[in-house]
C-alpha cells in the first residue's frame, strides 16, 4: 500500500497570502487529521476529518480551515498568513479514527513564510 | 494546552545502555497512549501503544510503561543502537482527539 502523500513538500509565502496544502490518505483510509509542528512546541492538533466531515478540532485560529472529499483526499487552508504560521504541517491517515486506531503521518509540507 | 509534556528536551546515551524517555500528562480521561519516532524530513511513525488498562507493553526492545496514579509514561529502548537516534513524541488519545508531547532527541553515541 502506498503510504500517506502530501503536496506540496515546500513552500514559501508572504505575510497577507493563502496556502492550501493536500493530503492523499492511505487506500482505504477514511480519517484525516492535520497537525502543526513546530520547535518547542511539538505536534499541535489543527482538525481532524472522516466522511467529508470536520469531527474534531484543536484550538486555532479561523484562518485554519480545511476539508474532505469523498475519495477522503483532504486539504487545508491558510488564509493571511502570518509569520507564525511557518511551520512544518503534517497529516495523518487512519482506517476510522477509532480509539486504537494507529494513524499513519505523511511526510509533511514545510511552509516558510517571509 | 499543554496537556502532554516532554519535559526533557534531549537525551544522549551510550550504543547498548538502555535509553528511558519520559512523558507526563494532566488529563485523567486519556485512556489511550502511543510512541511516536520521527527522522528529520520524515513524519513520525508509530512505535509502541498502551491502553489505559495495562500498566506495560512490550515489542522487542520497546518497553512502554503507564503509571497512572502518577500520570506518567515512559518509554524504555534496550538495547540502544545509533538507529534509535531521532525524535520521540509521545502521544496521548480520548477517542479521536490525539495529544502530543513536544518531543524528546535521542542521540545514540556508538
Amino acid at each position: 500500500k502506498a503510504g500517506v502523500t502530501q503536496t506540496p513538500r515546500y513552500l514559501i509565502k508572504t505575510r497577507g497570502q493563502q496556502v492550501t496544502l493536500s493530503c492523499s490518505p492511505i487506500s482505504g483510509h477514511r480519517s484525516v487529521s492535520w497537525y502543526q509542528q513546530t520547535p518547542g512546541q511539538g505536534l499541535q492538533f489543527l482538525f481532524e476529518y472522516f466522511s467529508e466531515t470536520q469531527r474534531n478540532k484543536g484550538n486555532f485560529p479561523g484562518r485554519f480551515s480545511g476539508r474532505q472529499f469523498s475519495n477522503s483526499r483532504s486539504e487545508m487552508n491558510v488564509s493571511t498568513l502570518e509569520l507564525g504560521d511557518s511551520a512544518l504541517y503534517l497529516c495523518a491517515s487512519s482506517a476510522a479514527g477509532g480509539w486504537t486506531d494507529t494513524q499513519y503521518f505523511g511526510p509533511g509540507t514545510r511552509l516558510t513564510v517571509l | 494546552d499543554q496537556q502532554v509534556k516532554q519535559n526533557s528536551p534531549s537525551l544522549s546515551v551510550q550504543e547498548g545502555r538502555i535509553s528511558i524517555l519520559n512523558c507526563d500528562y494532566t488529563n485523567s480521561m486519556f485512556d489511550y497512549f502511543l510512541w511516536y519516532k520521527k527522522y528529520p524530513a520524515e513524519g513520525p511513525t508509530f512505535l509502541i501503544s498502551i491502553s489505559s488498562i495495562k500498566d506495560k507493553n512490550e515489542d522487542g526492545r520497546f518497553t512502554v510503561f503507564l503509571n497512572k496514579s502518577a500520570k506518567h509514561l515512559s518509554l524504555h529502548i534496550v538495547p540502544s543502537q545509533p538507529g534509535d537516534s531521532a525524535v520521540y513524541f509521545c502521544a496521548a488519545k480520548i477517542g479521536h482527539d490525539m495529544r502530543f508531547g513536544a518531543g524528546t532527541r535521542l542521540t545514540v553515541k556508538p
